[in-house]
């Protein structure tokens, strides 16, 4: 089975800052992995497939990268409502979701 | 607008069973494979069970294979799930998704609420 590790648990930023998430894969997982957000008693939603494919109505901001085991998610400026908790999916083998990043305003 | 509806979620004892269902609505069913995904409180995503179009292949974690069973009925637009011997651990918001192309989760339901305990 494909473990996958997210890195930070929590993060604390300010509005207008670069935010990165991480995601590695226990093996090579050819960019099938995808990004979601879900805010507090919400579902979650996609935002990005494919390692680097944006979700029609997801914001510009919102980008993906990565490649074999390593992958990252970006918001190239932190805004309000992206306060959540984001989750990484492989779907190379079975689908297997990162344990989460909470993202909090600072 | 595509749409989905989880419902049949509740309290429940430790051994017994129960059914979650999920109605879809605003695209074809029949052309999506679908997925079950639950959340234990306050932790993280956890896939439970995927079925192809024509439900003739299920998959499953180890975590509940041989206890859960994926179904779905075209002809209605459902999607289905028989939860067995329920254990404590599987109490948790369960959530049916929508698989693009196979792959990724694009459009989920609100979730149901399962509780096990005594």
């Amino acid at each position: 089975d494909i473990q996958m590790t997210q890195s930070p648990s929590f993060l604390s930023a300010s509005v207008g800052d670069r935010v990165t998430i991480n995601c590695k894969a226990s093996q090579n997982i050819n960019k099938y992995l995808d990004w979601y957000q879900q805010k507090h008693g919400e579902a979650p939603k996609l935002l990005i497939y494919n390692t680097n494919n944006l979700q029609t109505g997801i914001p510009s901001r919102f980008s993906g990268s990565g490649s074999g085991t390593d992958y990252t998610l970006t918001i190239s400026s932190l805004q309000p409502e992206d306060v959540a908790t984001y989750f990484c999916l492989q779907h190379s083998s079975r689908w297997t979701f990162g344990g989460g990043t909470k993202l909090e305003l600072k | 607008e595509v749409q989905l509806v989880e419902s049949g979620g509740g309290l429940v004892q430790p051994g017994r069973s129960l059914k979650l269902s999920c109605a879809a609505s605003g695209f074809t069913f029949s052309n999506y494979y679908m997925a079950w995904v639950r959340q234990a409180p306050k932790k993280g995503l956890e896939w439970v069970a995927t079925i192809s179009t024509s439900g003739s292949r299920t998959y499953y974690p180890d975590s509940v294979k041989g206890r859960f069973t994926i179904s779905r009925d075209n002809a209605k637009s459902s999607l289905y799930l028989q939860m067995n011997s329920l254990k404590s651990e599987d109490t948790a918001t369960y959530y049916c998704a929508r698989l693009e192309r196979y792959n990724w989760m694009d459009a989920w339901g609100q979730g149901a609420s399962v509780t096990v305990s005594s």
